[in-house]
């Protein structure tokens, strides 16, 4: 059974920071997913990472994966006020049209 | 304009009547799928649909079922609702479902108290 685990669960960053949201899953997946969503709204896809070594990037944020490690990184550059949501990671089992997510992970990025 | 579009937003209904939650979307996908979100546990699949009459279950489809009898639609149905199905529910659907390669669009969710 896939299990992914993300961390941390809630992150407080002053803007200007860097940071790192890893993502973690348990058996081997073909596909890796990050979402994002606002506090009372839908879900919004950020990136689709297709095979080891992926790295994909949009603005400030920066999405890689290790399939090796089983561990994809959502990396946040110099945070602004805007990025404040909550990330998903989600997974797709290998062989599967399953799709499992972490937790979410609640970024809230202060001045 | 692509969109996945839920109905109702907002739900509340008591235990044991029948209800159904459309979802709609108009690209042609192939793979829709619903989710239950409840605080602290994230997004969990439901059941998930490759393509017109192919369903599967996810990860709690228990109380569940949904029909696949057209490409755009994909309806869940609770025949028999209970308190613990209290949840906001996402419908999602993505092209290219042997594959799953493309981000997926998702509802704006509906929101279900059973009491």
């Amino acid at each position: 059974e896939l299990k992914v685990e993300q961390n941390p669960l809630f992150l407080s960053m002053q803007e200007g920071k860097n940071y790192t949201i890893y993502c973690n899953y348990s058996t081997t997946s073909d596909r890796l997913y990050w979402y994002r969503q606002d506090p009372g709204k839908s879900l919004e896809s950020l990136f689709v990472l297709l095979s080891n070594g992926a790295v994909k990037q949009e603005g400030r944020l920066m999405a890689s994966l290790d399939t090796k490690a089983r561990l994809s990184t959502l990396h946040i550059t110099a945070a602004v006020h805007d990025l404040s949501a909550t990330y998903f990671c989600a997974a797709l089992g290998a062989g599967s049209y399953q799709l499992t997510f972490g937790k979410g992970t609640k970024l809230s990025v202060i001045p | 304009e692509a969109q996945v579009t839920q109905n109702p937003r907002y739900l509340i209904t008591v235990t044991g009547k029948k209800l159904t939650v459309t979802c709609s979307q108009n690209m042609n996908h192939e793979y829709m799928s619903w989710y239950r979100q409840d605080p602290g546990l994230g997004l969990r699949q439901i059941y998930y649909s490759m393509n017109v009459e192919v369903t599967d279950k996810g990860d709690v489809p228990e109380g569940y079922k949904v029909s696949r009898k057209e490409k755009r639609n994909f309806p869940l149905i609770l025949e028999s609702p209970s308190p613990n199905q209290t949840s906001l529910y996402f419908c999602a659907s993505s092209s290219t479902g042997a594959a799953l390669n493309t981000e997926a669009f998702f509802g704006q969710g509906t929101r279900l108290t059973v009491v």
